[in-house]
């Protein structure tokens, strides 16, 4: 079965600056898809970032982008240029194709003004 | 992008009674829905995988007597919490597939459970 950790229960930046949120995984499937997901406290699900497992180029949206180092398994996400609005739960998350998605114990993020 | 709504966002009950949760996907058609609890400062953890017009398929612990899931259309899922007891109360989310991005889920707002 498929496992997602992220180590880091709570991290804080301060506005303006850069941080990273680890995720690690485990599979033994070699095409799969890996997510960042944005929680805030409405509780929506947003969709930060994906990236497919086949593709080596690290996937980037705007300020977000992430490090995937398929062979440690390995999936985090930068922040760049942090936001207030960047405050939120952010869940890692794995999924083999059109199968559910798993998700990590998340990661509450706080930016500090 | 993909729309997913869920009803109630808020209910609460007395302990005993039944509660049905709606799923729709707005505008798009969703053959598999899934449904995720999500207790307070915690993960959400999948409950069961909705496929229209067969039976569901539950994870590991869930009780399928107790949560029954109906897919009738290939836009509404719905999860009824039967005779709901107050450690049932939680976030309940529901998520579906758009066809045009694989792996890729779209939520509802959730609905939080509350039974007294």
């Amino acid at each position: 079965a498929q496992t997602v950790t992220q180590s880091q229960p709570e991290m804080s930046v301060q506005e303006a600056e850069t941080v990273t949120l680890s995720c690690t995984y485990d599979t033994s499937e070699s095409d799969y898809y890996l997510f960042w997901y944005k929680q805030p406290p409405s509780r929506q699900m947003i969709l930060v970032i994906r990236q497919e497992a086949y593709k080596q180029q690290n996937a980037t949206e705007n300020r977000f982008s992430v490090n995937f180092q398929k062979a440690a398994k390995s999936f985090s996400l930068k922040i760049s240029d942090s936001q207030l609005g960047d405050a939120a739960m952010y869940f890692c998350a794995f999924s083999q194709g059109a199968q559910k998605l798993v998700f990590g114990q998340g990661t509450r993020l706080t930016i500090n003004p | 992008g993909a729309v997913v709504s869920q009803h109630p966002s808020w209910v609460i009950c007395k302990s005993g009674t039944s509660v049905k949760i709606e799923c729709r996907s707005l505008d798009f058609q969703a053959t598999t829905m899934f449904w995720y609890r999500q207790f307070p400062k915690q993960s959400l953890m999948l409950m069961a995988t909705s496929n229209e017009g067969s039976k569901a398929t539950y994870e590991q612990g869930v009780e399928k007597d107790k949560f029954l899931i109906n897919h009738a259309s290939l836009t509404l899922s719905t999860l009824t919490v039967t005779s709901a007891h107050p450690e049932d109360s939680s976030f309940y989310i529901c998520s579906a597939r758009h066809g045009g991005e694989p792996g890729e889920l779209f939520f509802g707002e959730g609905s939080r459970l509350t039974v007294l």
